[in-house]
């Protein structure tokens, strides 16, 4: 299995709500990735899971939680979000963190209303 | 900080003709430089890439250069088709942070 996987495809909350975005992936990857991506711009990252621990957080909302359950799942839990926030929000993996491909998955469509 | 900077923004070319994208980084200890096209409503999908012990990398129609010593990184590609056309990102990777770094993307058109 050579793919990243994410549920949903679609999601719109209100302002109030809590939802999570799910990624999996089955390929042994050991490093994870959250990142956001607004229309006509390049995919920005939020955070980096290496095995199952984050090493990275750049300086994402609070309202943004990540989890990594285990080497093959990566939650991103949502709450309190704004309008600004809806973006398409891409998982991908790699075997490591530097010097390797990252495999995307294709992304839930986050709208806020 | 840690930037990309990618030209031009938008490209169009005949079909057949060549493309060039180029990109600059700015940590000289970043030592991996993937490209990756996004069609439209897909995910990124690399389509190569290149280490910093290495000059030039070449796959079908396809090639990167990369000059250390400037900070460049090219996008060569040759015989464009039509489906060519897409959104092509450059990237960088910084050791220290683990982290990439993308160019602001070049919308590719390839007109038949």
């Amino acid at each position: 299995d050579t793919e990243v996987t994410q549920t949903p495809k679609h999601l719109v909350m209100g302002m109030t709500n809590k939802k999570s975005l799910k990624c999996e992936q089955h390929m042994g990857h050991r490093a994870m990735y959250w990142y956001k991506q607004k229309a006509k711009k390049p995919p920005e990252l939020m955070f980096v899971y290496s095995y199952e621990k984050l090493s990275i957080n750049e300086s994402v909302p609070s309202r943004f939680s990540p989890e990594c359950p285990n080497s093959s799942l990566l939650n991103l839990h949502l709450h309190a979000l704004q309008p600004e926030d809806s973006a398409l929000y891409l998982c991908a993996s790699s075997q490591q963190t530097v010097s390797s491909e990252q495999y995307f998955g294709p992304g839930t469509r986050l709208t806020v209303t | 900080g840690e930037n990309v900077e990618q030209h031009p923004s938008t490209l169009s070319v005949q079909e057949g003709d060549s493309a060039v994208i180029k990109c600059t980084y700015s940590d000289s200890a970043s030592n991996y430089f993937p490209w990756y096209k996004q069609e439209l409503g897909k995910r990124p999908q690399l389509i190569i890439d290149i280490r910093s012990n290495v000059g030039e990398k070449k796959d079908q129609r396809i090639a990167v250069t990369l000059n250390k010593t400037a900070k460049h990184f090219s996008l060569h590609i040759t015989e464009t088709q039509p489906e060519d056309s897409a959104v092509y990102f450059c990237a960088a990777t910084y050791t220290g942070g683990f982290k990439t770094i993308f160019g602001a993307g070049t919308r590719l058109f390839v007109k038949a």
